[in-house]
């Protein structure tokens, strides 16, 4: 079945460095989605990229789907305390419509 | 108040008693999904519902798990004789359609503690 990979699992930055996370499928994806779960939340819908080598923008977040639509990255620039939390792509899967990576925890130190 | 709602949002209870956790979707959406997420840890797919087809369990540990979904609304997802691996959050998010190409909006979660 299918797979969704993100690496790193963990990540401690000082505030104001940059961040990226990665996640990779082992097929072709008609779409990727990300969440970000703060702390003793709940998931949160942030973005979606449907076309191959599409990037896209929110204030210092950029999400980028790769041309062959099986892998994704999100980068957040000069990273603040408040952009602590958990960080999961999601795919489309064969049978329950949705598969999640495993989240990228975010840790930023002040 | 349009978003996902569940309850209770915290559940105690003894190993070996019987829990029913209670998610409501945002009205409209076809489809619904339950979760689980133990502490620090992502999140384990248990049950997908789409309109009126037959639910997908492929994901539920274990045959003291069942859920349900009446009129293709409200469903309740049940524990049996609970065991303390079983402590976790209970995540329900519902989508507009089932497709995979849809946002999921998750509910704040049941949090079950088995003592």
């Amino acid at each position: 079945g299918q797979q969704v990979m993100q690496i790193p699992q963990y990540q401690h930055v000082q505030e104001g460095e940059d961040f990226t996370t990665y996640c990779n499928s082992s097929t072709t994806l008609s779409n990727i989605q990300w969440y970000k779960q703060r702390p003793g939340g709940h998931p949160v819908f942030l973005i979606q990229l449907v076309k191959s080598g599409e990037v896209k923008k929110q204030k210092r977040l950029t999400f980028q789907f790769g041309e062959a639509k099986k892998n994704s990255s999100l980068h957040i620039t000069a990273t603040q305390t408040t952009d602590v939390g958990t960080y999961f792509c999601a795919g489309p899967g064969s049978a329950r419509q949705l598969t999640f990576g495993s989240g990228t925890q975010l840790t930023v130190l002040p | 108040g349009a978003g996902v709602s569940q309850s209770p949002s915290n559940k105690v209870t003894e190993k070996g008693k019987d829990v029913e956790l209670r998610c409501d979707p945002i009205s409209g959406h076809t489809a619904l999904y339950w979760y689980r997420q133990s502490l620090g840890q992502g999140l384990e797919f248990l049950i997908y519902f789409q309109g009126n087809s037959a639910p997908d369990k492929s994901g539920l540990p274990s045959d003291r798990f069942s859920a349900e979904r009446t009129g293709g609304s409200v469903s309740t997802l049940t524990i049996q004789r609970t065991q303390q691996e079983d402590s976790a959050v209970y995540l329900c998010a519902s989508s507009l359609e089932g497709t995979g190409n849809q946002p999921q909006h998750f509910g704040d979660g049941t949090r079950l503690s088995i003592l």
